[in-house]
């Protein structure tokens, strides 16, 4: 069965820092791009980043760009966010996402249960 | 970045009737060389993750019940869901993959 769990999520001030971090099991990770969808309270999905299987090409939304950075470790089955002056408008409920392919321009075809992220003084 | 708009907003069916919903992309996302569309369809209930259903438009994800189906090529999708079950109250999004960022729409609120 795909897992994706996420951590590492919580309450963090304006202009924080916060790395969160996905478990992968039950695929062979090293063969898929994975991506981060956050979603904001009553909104629809955002997509914000994502990684190709090898980890060579990776893409961000325009919103985070330069503030956050996609990495994986296919060693550990890991992806990883890290999240770099955050803005209240970063508060969402972040999904580590598995595409259907290699390649970044994929559907999602499983999604972890997300981590909340606050941004909040 | 692609631009994706769905209708109606919400839409309330009747449990065994045909619900539509309709997606429309501010440009093509129908990549020629393989003829394929990269649109894709998800479900999502209350305090749950987005759930896959339909993907290259009118492909059915594996164990989506066959009441649901996709269709549409270039700009214009649906989403068709032929007889009403109360499973099926959810929010539904559509999304582009043809380029990045990936975008998807402001979602439909399908009820009873």
């Amino acid at each position: 069965e795909v897992q994706l769990v996420e951590s590492g999520g919580g309450l963090i001030q304006p202009g924080g820092s916060l790395r969160l971090s996905c478990a992968a099991s039950g695929f062979t990770f090293s063969s898929y791009a994975v991506s981060w969808v956050r979603q904001a309270p009553g909104k629809g999905p955002e997509w914000v980043s994502c990684i190709g299987d090898s980890g060579g090409s990776t893409n961000y939304a325009d919103s985070v760009k330069g503030r956050f950075t996609i990495s994986r470790d296919n060693s550990k089955n890991t992806l990883y966010l890290q999240m770099n002056s955050l803005r209240a408008e970063d508060t969402a409920v972040y999904y580590c996402a598995k595409g259907g392919t290699t390649k970044c321009y994929s559907h999602i075809d499983c999604w972890g249960q997300g981590t909340l992220v606050t941004v909040s003084s | 970045d692609i631009v994706m708009t769905q209708s109606p907003d919400s839409l309330a069916v009747s449990l065994g009737e045909r619900a539509t919903i309709n997606c429309k992309s501010s440009q093509s996302v129908l990549y020629t060389s393989n003829n394929k569309n990269y649109l894709a369809w998800y479900q999502q209930k209350p305090r749950q993750p987005p759930k896959l259903l339909i993907y290259w438009a009118s492909t059915r994800e594996s164990g989506v019940p066959d009441r649901f189906s996709g269709s549409g090529s270039g700009t214009d999708f649906t989403l068709t869901i032929s007889s009403l079950q109360a499973e099926d109250v959810a929010v539904y999004y559509c999304q582009q993959y043809y380029s990045t960022p990936q975008t998807f729409g402001q979602g439909t609120k399908l009820e009873i």
